[in-house]
């Protein structure tokens, strides 16, 4: 059982590139998110997707997209790399109750992604 | 909006002793969850503690304790017996008791243990 895993651990990107960020759980979770964490900050939402076919944005959704491509499998994705997009990345996964209840977040362990 | 405020950047405690976080909040909510969690230099996010806000009770989990008053929208945690293990980055969070599933978090306090 591995939890959530990302890849890659390390990126480093051009001005304009574009690149994906992949995460897959393997807890059999609903629900899926994508955080950013900036120096000296906490962790602030991108996107969410609380079940298989729909997502969401969070708190800072420009210059991202997302997909959630299967129940384990929710990727990040920047079309054109800014240097205001360095940052380390936190993919998450919770369970999410019929009644709508959810539970603990569990993270995987970070994309350290620098654009220059 | 929720919001989640740690007043202190940094923190530091003597080996053995006991150690108080702080962390205060804003919400027009009656039901939610707050957490604790640790982000060790590993960067993984660990979950500490949880405290439901309809829960009067004040949940520890071994050296850990939170103090949570709810009318004054503050949740401290408290680590007593503190180990080299416990220095890392603790971020206090926020999540809303149904609906929106978002964790808001704090900018986090970095607390040093001294051998």
């Amino acid at each position: 059982n591995a939890g959530v895993t990302q890849t890659p651990k390390f990126q480093v990107l051009k001005t304009g590139q574009s690149m994906t960020l992949q995460c897959a759980q393997d807890m059999n979770h609903n629900s899926m998110y994508w955080y950013r964490q900036d120096p000296g900050m906490g962790l602030r939402l991108i996107y969410y997707s609380a079940s298989e076919g729909t997502t969401d944005k969070g708190e800072v959704p420009n210059g991202y997209n997302v997909s959630r491509l299967n129940k384990r499998e929710f990727s990040l994705r920047l079309e054109s790399a800014a240097p205001s997009q360095t940052s380390v990345y936190f993919c998450a996964s919770s369970y999410r109750g019929t009644s709508g209840q959810t539970y603990e977040q569990y993270f995987g362990p970070g994309t350290r992604l620098t654009v220059t | 909006a929720q919001t989640v405020t740690q007043s202190q950047p940094e923190m530091s405690v003597q080996e053995a002793e006991t150690v108080t976080l702080s962390c205060t909040y804003d919400t027009s909510e009656s039901d939610y969850y707050l957490f604790w969690y640790k982000q060790p230099p590993s960067r993984q996010m660990i979950l500490v503690i949880r405290q439901e806000a309809y829960k009067q009770q004040n949940a520890t989990e071994n050296r850990f304790s939170v103090n949570f008053q709810k009318a004054a929208k503050s949740f401290s945690l408290k680590i007593s017996d503190s180990q080299l293990g416990d220095a890392a980055m603790y971020f206090c969070a926020y999540r809303r008791f149904q609906g929106a599933q978002k964790l808001v978090f704090g900018q986090g306090t970095r607390l040093t243990i001294n051998p």
